[in-house]
């Protein structure tokens, strides 16, 4: 089977645009989560989706959202960059019954100047 | 709520010598556990995963960990550690049907020839 896949690999932004980061899960796998990943807060549980249902979310502002489509393919969008934002967003999948199991993308590597 | 400690930010150790790499956790409920390795530029993977029953729980590459409620920790070792081991080590916790992980700050293993 084909591992998580995240589009795109790198990005670089500036300070108050937007953007949408994808991310494909196994084929199978319903749950998809995301996380962000810095040097000075590690990784941080961003949300976690099932059937397009958000089930948990973590401590960030409004400006984080998600959405997860009918094929189990998810989304993450943030707007108004902040410099903050910098960071791996790393996207993980799980087979159902197992959602504690998680297999991880590569992550996309997002720059905001 | 559930937190997780590594108690080591890095540990240089030279090839073929033992490694543990420290974990402990709290919560107060029952919880699952787990080891991920992350290679430069790439995601996570998952090396081990306690949910229950035996305490010893062998993973991919040589690693074991122990599951030690009364001290809550869940230690991971490797007998004889080679270069190809020079990673980022993190230690993480779930709370069965959270839907939601919490991952320690992580532990650099550096591994000289």
């Amino acid at each position: 089977k084909a591992g998580v896949t995240q589009t795109p690999r790198y990005l670089i932004k500036t300070r108050g645009q937007q953007v949408t980061l994808s991310c494909s899960p196994i084929s199978g796998h319903r749950s998809v989560s995301w996380y962000q990943q810095t040097p000075g807060q590690g990784l941080q549980f961003l949300f976690e989706y099932f059937s397009e249902t958000q089930r948990n979310k973590g401590n960030f502002p409004g400006r984080f959202s998600g959405r997860q489509f009918s094929n189990s393919r998810s989304e993450m969008n943030v707007s108004t960059l902040e410099l903050g934002d910098s960071a791996l967003y790393l996207c993980a999948s799980s087979p159902r019954g197992l959602e504690d199991t998680q297999y991880f993308g590569p992550g996309t590597r997002l720059t905001v100047l | 709520a559930q937190s997780v400690t590594q108690l080591d930010s890095q540990v240089p150790v030279f090839e073929e010598a033992p490694v543990e790499l420290r974990c402990n956790y709290s919560s107060s409920v029952s919880v699952y556990l787990f080891w991920y390795v992350q290679y430069p530029n790439q995601g996570l993977q998952l090396l081990l995963k306690y949910l229950s029953g035996s305490t010893l729980v062998k993973g991919i590459n040589g690693f074991e960990a122990e599951f030690n409620k009364s001290q809550t920790s869940f230690h991971l070792r490797k007998p004889s550690v080679h270069i190809s081991d020079t990673a980022e080590y993190f230690c993480a916790v779930s709370v069965t049907g959270g839907f939601k992980t919490i991952f320690g700050a992580g532990t650099r293993l550096f591994v000289k020839a």
